[in-house]
């Protein structure tokens, strides 16, 4: 069982399309950050949220980090076929020496 | 910057020979961090450091896994001996000390991908 389970685990939409991605514990997090991940590279960072109710917003991604700092939500407006990719939420535990990554959301947009 | 170096890109081994990972963290960098990926677990933490120190291997699976960093430059994985199940990619990352992990921007390597037959 992961600490942090994400879903959904697959997404397969149309370019244009909104979707929502959850990131969601049981633990309380210090930090969260989203991270995608393209195919035979490592992730990179998107974003990064340390306190309960923050929003982010990166051009057509908006993030959001819960009020208790349990989950986190990415949305995605208008979808586009660059947006393509593995998103993973990761965070950080017992001030900041614990850290996790979520199961993960693989999202297809197709054009 | 050249970024996170890591080598090989791709080991095919046979189950029981020693494999050793390498990569070199981004100049100035404080913290390195290895991680497995896996189809079935996902993405995991098996240990990271700081100012060549390590700090947490709670994610390290079993004593056949060991881990390095004899310098702020480079860090080694080594898996002796190996075993199928042990085939995965494996990520290098670092980052700049500013909150920690979860709080820095953390830096991937492309990964080397392992196969163990």
């Amino acid at each position: 069982t992961q600490l942090l389970e994400q879903s959904p685990q697959f997404l397969s939409i149309q370019e244009g399309e909104n979707l929502t991605v959850y990131c969601n514990s049981s633990s309380v997090f210090s930090s969260l950050q989203w991270y995608r991940q393209e195919p035979g590279e490592g992730p990179v960072l998107l974003v990064t949220v340390v306190t309960g109710g923050e929003v982010k917003k990166l051009k057509r991604l908006t993030f959001q980090f819960g009020d208790a700092r349990k989950d986190s939500s990415l949305h995605i407006t208008a979808a586009q076929p660059g947006d393509t990719g593995l998103y993973l939420c990761a965070g950080a535990l017992y001030n900041f020496n614990k850290f996790y990554f979520g199961s993960g959301t693989k999202l297809n947009v197709k054009p | 910057d050249a970024g996170v170096i890591q080598s090989p890109r791709h080991e095919v081994t046979e189950m029981g020979q020693e494999v050793t990972l390498r990569c070199k963290p981004i100049s100035g960098h404080d913290y390195l961090f290895w991680y497995r990926q896996t189809m079935m677990r996902g993405l995991e933490l098996l240990i990271y450091f700081n100012n060549n120190v390590p700090i947490d291997d709670s994610g390290m699976p079993e004593d056949r896994f060991s881990a390095k960093m004899p310098n702020a430059s480079f860090s080694t994985l080594k898996i002796q001996p190996s075993e199928p199940r042990d085939s995965a990619v494996y990520f290098c990352a670092s980052s700049f000390q500013a909150g920690g992990p979860g709080v820095d921007t953390q830096y991937f390597g492309p990964g080397t991908r392992l196969t163990v037959l």
